[in-house]
């Protein structure tokens, strides 16, 4: 199957940095990248879509300046948390997929965010 | 809007006995429906998914789902549990080609040897 990788895995920062996350397709190109948001025990939240050349569409209650995304090639996008707080802890995972219309989601194996 | 219910946030099984994890949604046209496995601290892995034609749809690890329109459910099932099949599963449902899939709130699943 198609496989999605994230980097890096864990990440521990200072409060007030930025930090940048990687979700690269690897064997695929991903029209079509999303970033979600998933705290202990819950489900995922989603919280933007991104598509290759275009700015990200974020849902509602998500901040755009505090989470640029950028999905500069059909490979690779990027969610970078600026800022950060120890609010912003969390489980962050992508996915993507290749726009076919009856595609499947696949995700990547996550970032765990860390905030000091 | 689309949305999806998994009732159970628990499913306790034995090793060796059949499964079943309950999803039921709710779309306004057709819905494409999909199971995810995670481990835990790991991202989601696809099981299967159903777009159309045949209700019965076969997926990795001997998983296999069930689509009832009538009931609006697609009950992710296997036949015979294992220990590894342990983990938090999760239902996700789109409408059509929307784009943007809804996942429920996962059921997690423990089997007991």
């Amino acid at each position: 199957g198609a496989v999605v990788s994230q980097h890096p895995s864990w990440v521990i920062c200072k409060s007030g940095t930025s930090v940048k996350i990687e979700c690269r397709s690897l064997d695929f190109q991903a029209t079509t990248m999303f970033w979600y948001r998933q705290f202990p025990k819950q489900s995922l939240m989603l919280m933007a879509t991104s598509n290759e050349g275009s700015k990200a569409t974020y849902e509602q209650g998500v901040e755009k300046d505090k989470f640029l995304i950028n999905h500069a090639s059909l490979t690779l996008s990027t969610l970078t948390v600026t800022s950060a707080h120890p609010e912003d802890s969390s489980f962050y995972i992508c996915s993507a997929s290749d726009g076919s219309g009856t595609d499947t989601q696949y995700f990547g194996p996550g970032t765990r965010l860390t905030v000091l | 809007a689309q949305s999806v219910a998994q009732p159970e946030d628990q499913v306790n099984v034995a090793e060796g006995n059949p499964l079943t994890v309950k999803c039921t949604y709710s779309v306004s046209g057709n819905p494409y429906l999909f199971w995810y496995v995670q481990y835990p601290n790991r991202g989601l892995q696809f099981l299967l998914k159903y777009i159309t034609g045949d209700n019965l749809v076969k997926g990795s690890y001997g998983f296999e789902a069930e689509f009832n329109k009538s009931q609006t459910s697609f009950h992710l099932k296997k036949p015979s549990a294992l220990v590894s099949d342990s983990a938090l599963y999760f239902c996700a449902v789109r409408e059509n080609n929307a784009g943007k899939s809804t996942f429920g709130d996962g059921t997690t699943l423990t089997v007991k040897p």
